[in-house]
């Protein structure tokens, strides 16, 4: 069955912390992976991954995809309160569209 | 333009009521999607229409009808629902099929 993993579940930091965020998946006929923020209502798209070892980087946030150990990883560095959020890993599955997502991880940035 | 427009955004319904979830997107995608989410858990897939046909129905109850008229507007009919359909209900959107998927900001939907 397909699946995709996040871990930790919950994670509290501080301001100016580094974290990182790890996505697992078994998917079969794997074609990418997919970071998003969730705040209080809409995910929002952070990343986009389908090709092994290249790092994607937008500001504080970056991210990279091991095809052949079916991982990815979000990294944060200097955290703020504002990256306050749950982050959802996903990956399609089949032709039609369908996301199978990660359970997310809760993470907190304390002043 | 890359918004996902959904509304209500809140909607308080009893079990009897007939009501509707309007979702529009002008950005040019074909595929259109219907996902529920609860507290504390990941969006589940509710329907998928590509091309505005209805590709995928996730076994989703008959009190949910989902209608897309045309390649911007997709809709989502609620009628007879339960207490536990209670939930945030997201629309999305994405170029063709799987993939960068944009979602719309969600109604809070409450069933009493």
């Amino acid at each position: 069955e397909d699946k995709v993993v996040q871990s930790p579940l919950s994670l509290v930091v501080h301001e100016g912390d580094t974290v990182t965020l790890n996505c697992s998946y078994e998917v079969t006929n794997f074609r990418s992976l997919l970071w998003y923020k969730q705040e209080k209502k809409a995910p929002t798209f952070l990343f986009m991954l389908t090709s092994s070892g290249i790092e994607k980087k937008s500001g504080r946030l970056s991210s990279i995809l091991d095809k052949k150990e079916l991982f990815s990883i979000l990294n944060i560095t200097a955290t703020q309160t504002g990256d306050s959020a749950v982050y959802l890993c996903a990956a399609p599955r089949g032709q039609g569209g369908k996301l199978i997502f990660g359970q997310g991880t809760e993470l907190s940035v304390k002043p | 333009d890359t918004e996902v427009t959904q509304t209500p955004k809140h909607l308080v319904m009893g079990m009897t009521n007939k009501k509707s979830l309007k979702c529009e997107q002008h950005m040019g995608h074909r595929a259109m999607y219907w996902y529920k989410q609860k507290a504390k858990k990941p969006p589940e897939l509710m329907f998928v229409y590509s091309y505005e046909k209805l590709s995928i129905n996730e076994s989703v109850p008959s009190r949910f009808s989902p209608e897309c008229p045309n390649s911007s507007l997709l809709n989502l009919h609620l009628h007879a629902l339960q207490p536990e359909d209670s939930a945030l209900y997201l629309c999305a959107s994405s170029l063709r099929g799987p993939g960068e998927a944009f979602f719309g900001q969600g109604t809070r939907l409450t069933v009493v």
